[in-house]
């Protein structure tokens, strides 16, 4: 069965500090895509990135970066000198050809920045 | 591209009333999914369409619920009679499904308070 478990209900950092939001995903598909969505205070769930199962290259983005191991099965975001912007919900996801493209959400890790 | 359009984006009704949510998807796109979001149980798919074609609604809580798809552009999500434990806020998003990855995009979300 397709899961993806986000162990982080919540984490507080101090600006500035680098955090790691976790991402363990299952699934018995070879074929699969993982992505993060961010959930600002305002509410609205923004894409953040998509990786196939084939491309287990790190990814950097500015301050976000992620590290994608098949070997784990996890798929961890990292955001380096964090501000209080990225304060938000991040959710984990992952969507497979098996299943019709539907998506599996994790439950979300609540992120606060403090100033 | 205007994005994903949910309306109403807030709705405050009593129970018992009938409550319909409307979508429209970003053009183009063939796969359409409707989410409901409440602290107790997260992010949950309800149903999701394929070409106006319901796939899958095993999400869908009760008869009370019903969503339709007429067409390639606009869906409704309909809840009657509408209960208190109803209150969540409602997301719509698209996607394209094709031979590789689909990134959803999601709407603003309608918030449904019933009192």
């Amino acid at each position: 069965a397709q899961k993806v478990t986000q162990a982080q209900t919540e984490i507080s950092v101090v600006e500035k500090e680098d955090v790691t939001l976790d991402c363990v995903y299952e699934t018995r598909d070879t074929t699969y895509y993982l992505f993060w969505y961010k959930q600002p205070p305002s509410g609205e769930l923004v894409f953040l990135i998509r990786r196939n199962s084939f491309d287990e290259q790190n990814e950097i983005s500015g301050r976000y970066s992620w590290n994608f191991q098949k070997s784990t099965s996890s798929f961890n975001f990292t955001i380096t000198a964090s501000q209080v912007v990225d304060s938000a919900v991040y959710f984990c996801a992952l969507s497979d050809q098996n299943t019709g493209n539907q998506f599996y959400f994790g439950t979300g890790t609540s992120l606060t920045v403090i100033p | 591209d205007a994005g994903v359009i949910q309306s109403p984006r807030h709705e405050v009704t009593e129970m018992g009333q009938e409550v319909t949510l409307r979508c429209k998807p970003i053009s183009g796109h063939n796969s359409l999914f409707w989410y409901r979001q409440t602290m107790m149980r997260g992010l949950e798919l309800l149903i999701y369409f394929n070409n106006n074609v319901p796939i899958d609604d095993s999400g869908m809580p009760e008869d009370r619920f019903s969503a339709k798809m007429p067409n390639a552009s606009f869906s409704t999500l309909k809840i009657q009679p509408s209960e208190p434990r109803d209150s969540a806020v409602y997301f719509c998003a698209s996607s394209f499904r094709g031979s590789g990855a689909n990134v959803l995009t999601f709407g603003a979300g309608s918030r449904l308070t019933v009192l």
